[in-house]
């Protein structure tokens, strides 16, 4: 069964500042897609950005990138000039096929002002 | 676009009854929908899954006869909660998908809090 670990449950980052969330999974399979979700207080799970196996160019969306290594199965999310709004649980998923999403344990992120 | 809605976002309910849970993608059709229940600073939980016009497949350890899932259009599912005990008080989150080349998407809905006193 695939597997997805965050083995950071918090994180913290001063404002305009870099901060890299670990995430790592296990599966058999050669063409699947990786995901970084965002849980604000609100807890409306917003999606930050999608990673294809396939692809070896790793996605970005304006701060957001990802450093996807696909022999370590590993896919780490960094976010670039930290904003207040960025304060949120991330959770790191995995998706094969048309089979379910496979969620991490999620990391708390928190920005200093 | 893939807007996916949930009605009420919060409910109390007294222990013993029942509460239907309205998920509805509200620009899309959804093939697919997906059931999830949070605790307080966890993970999603899969529940269980439907697609249009067929029963629900639910997780291990999910106990069908207590959350019963309909997925009657392509437009909306419902999750009821039966004899709800409290328990059962905690966040449920629906997702759907459609098919074609988004298929590997899940729009979330808002998240409903149910409260069982």
């Amino acid at each position: 069964a695939q597997t997805v670990t965050q083995s950071q449950p918090e994180m913290s980052v001063q404002e305009a500042e870099t901060v890299t969330l670990s995430c790592t999974y296990d599966t058999s399979e050669s063409d699947y897609y990786l995901f970084w979700y965002k849980q604000p207080p609100s807890r409306q799970m917003i999606l930050v950005i999608r990673q294809e196996a396939y692809k070896q160019q790793n996605a970005t969306e304006n701060r957001f990138s990802v450093n996807f290594q696909k022999a370590a199965k590993s896919f780490s999310l960094k976010i670039s000039d930290s904003q207040l709004g960025d304060a949120a649980m991330y959770f790191c998923a995995y998706n094969f096929g048309n089979e379910k999403l496979t969620f991490g344990t999620g990391t708390r992120l928190t920005i200093i002002p | 676009g893939a807007v996916v809605s949930q009605h009420p976002s919060w409910v109390i309910c007294k222990s013993g009854t029942s509460v239907k849970i309205e998920c509805r993608s509200l620009d899309f059709q959804a093939t697919t929908m997906f059931w999830y229940r949070q605790f307080p600073k966890q993970s999603l939980m899969l529940m269980a899954t439907s697609n249009e016009g067929s029963k629900a497949t639910y997780e291990q350890g999910v106990e069908k006869d207590k959350f019963l899932i309909n997925h009657a259009s392509l437009t909306l599912s419902t999750l009821t909660v039966t004899s709800a005990h409290p328990e059962d008080s905690s966040f449920y989150i629906c997702s759907a998908r459609t098919s074609g080349l988004a298929i590997h998407e899940q729009y979330f809905g808002p998240g409903t809090r149910l409260t069982v006193t």
